[in-house]
């Protein structure tokens, strides 16, 4: 157990839905982050939150957002959902004792869009 | 603009010989540089690291070695073991970036028996 949950483990949902991925990041740290990763593909970097703010944007598509709450749980959510969208989202947490070693993921979630 | 380079997708290596996993990069203001592990279906665990200010970090079977003027570096696995079988990703780090991670795409190391 990495620290980091994730939930659900797996999501099937239908086109034109919208998902909440859900996030506890390691006790203690206040950055969160969230990847895609597609077809065992590399880590597309989405988004990251830094106690409760937003801190940096990568490929993340308009039909995604995300936040991060006061309990420094974060959100990602997939609105008008395509074949494409398909995919492991992972998690991570990091605190400032990191530096040198990154971030902790969590397991993923699966999300298979019919 | 791929600033973390793995340019070998896959590696086949014995088990019990040396695994080595290749990394360049452009940016030479990068501060850390970081190996990941991944196994299918699971999050990437951190391996090993290293500050731009070293040129080797070892930590068991594991070693980076880092050449600054090349802009490489390389993981060594000593001796290689079937639990090694994952996908490896080298990332770096900027730490006044608010310590984003540049992430290389990926090796999948297959440790034949």
């Amino acid at each position: 157990d990495s620290g980091v949950t994730q939930t659900p483990k797996h999501l099937i949902t239908a086109t034109g839905q919208r998902v909440t991925l859900r996030c506890s990041p390691r006790s203690g740290d206040l950055s969160v982050y969230w990847y895609q990763q597609s077809l065992d593909q590399g880590l597309q970097f989405l988004i990251q939150y830094y106690n409760g703010e937003e801190r940096a944007k990568g490929n993340i598509l308009e039909r995604f957002s995300a936040q991060q709450f006061p309990d420094l749980h974060s959100e990602l959510n997939l609105s008008s959902l395509e074949l494409g969208d398909s995919a492991l989202y992972f998690c991570a947490s990091s605190g400032p004792r990191d530096s040198p070693h990154g971030y902790t993921f969590g397991s993923g979630t699966r999300l298979t869009v019919v | 603009d791929q600033q973390v380079k793995q340019n070998s997708p896959s590696l086949s290596v014995q088990e019990g010989r040396i695994s080595i996993l290749n990394c360049d990069y452009t940016n030479s203001m990068f501060d850390y540089f970081l190996w990941y592990k991944k196994y299918p279906a699971e999050g990437p665990t951190f391996l090993i690291s290293i500050s731009s200010i070293k040129d080797k970090n070892e930590d068991g079977r594991f070693t980076v070695f880092l050449n600054k003027s090349a802009k490489h570096l390389s993981l060594h696995i000593v001796p290689s073991q079937p639990g090694d079988s994952a996908v490896y990703f080298c990332a770096a780090m900027l730490m006044d970036s608010n310590y984003q991670l540049i992430w290389g795409a990926g090796t999948k190391l297959i440790i034949k028996p």
